[in-house]
């Protein structure tokens, strides 16, 4: 049973330009969420999505970040126009179910560095 | 505002020693604690705590929750370099939101 798979490992961009990161969950996992970790700092949650849905983007960004979980395919996490302080590390985990008892697994995660 | 915190915030120890991670929060909406251990990549977890008073073990780790203190600790017992890491505690909301603490870097020397 395949992990939580996110891809690119590494990205990088010049400022202004484009980062889609992608993640797709655990089989049979239907609940995604994003994270990001600054350098020294801890992991910090930016949405929750399930198939179709955005749950919770109370962590997100205003402007420049989207995030979507399509039908079919994986998690996509957009940054348009990016800046240097969007530099870290996002990381994507996964979890069967809300409403029980069940940790969230995480993918490898996609070091962005934008310069 | 929600905060998790850890500590301490690095700690270096031998070959063979026990150490003690603490994690203390302050979340609305409280539903679970949880550890996880970060070497160069995934967060990989280790433990999910739901109930006071009931450790958990697994090998040489265990951890305990204390809900009226707001406080879980991490013991790892006879500690091998392998063990070197950051070891993240974070505090899971209802909806599944985990907020994490900074995390405490053990290294472990040989």
């Amino acid at each position: 049973n395949a992990g939580v798979m996110q891809n690119p490992r590494h990205l990088v961009r010049r400022r202004g330009q484009e980062a889609r990161l992608r993640c797709s969950p655990m089989k049979g996992h239907s609940h995604v969420y994003w994270y990001r970790q600054l350098p020294e700092e801890g992991l910090k949650f930016m949405v929750y999505l399930q198939k179709e849905n955005i749950i919770d983007e109370s962590g997100m960004p205003k402007e420049r970040f989207s995030a979507e979980f399509p039908k079919e395919g994986p998690s996509i996490l957009r940054i348009q126009q990016v800046v240097r302080g969007d530099s870290a590390a996002y990381f994507c985990a996964s979890s069967p179910l809300q409403g029980q008892d069940s940790p969230l697994h995480f993918g490898n995660g996609t070091r962005l560095t934008v310069t | 505002e929600d905060k998790v915190v850890q500590s301490p915030l690095s700690l270096v120890v031998h070959e063979g020693d026990t150490v003690t991670l603490n994690c203390s929060y302050e979340v609305t909406n409280f539903r679970s604690l949880l550890w996880y251990k970060q070497e160069k990549k995934a967060p990989t977890f280790l433990f999910m705590l739901t109930s006071s008073g009931i450790e958990k073990k697994s090998g040489r780790l265990s951890s305990i929750l204390d809900k009226k203190e707001l406080f879980s600790i991490l013991n790892i017992t006879a500690t091998q370099t392998g063990d070197s890491a950051i070891y993240l505690c974070a505090a899971m909301e209802y909806g599944n939101k985990l907020v994490f603490g900074a995390g405490t870097i053990l290294r472990v020397k040989s």
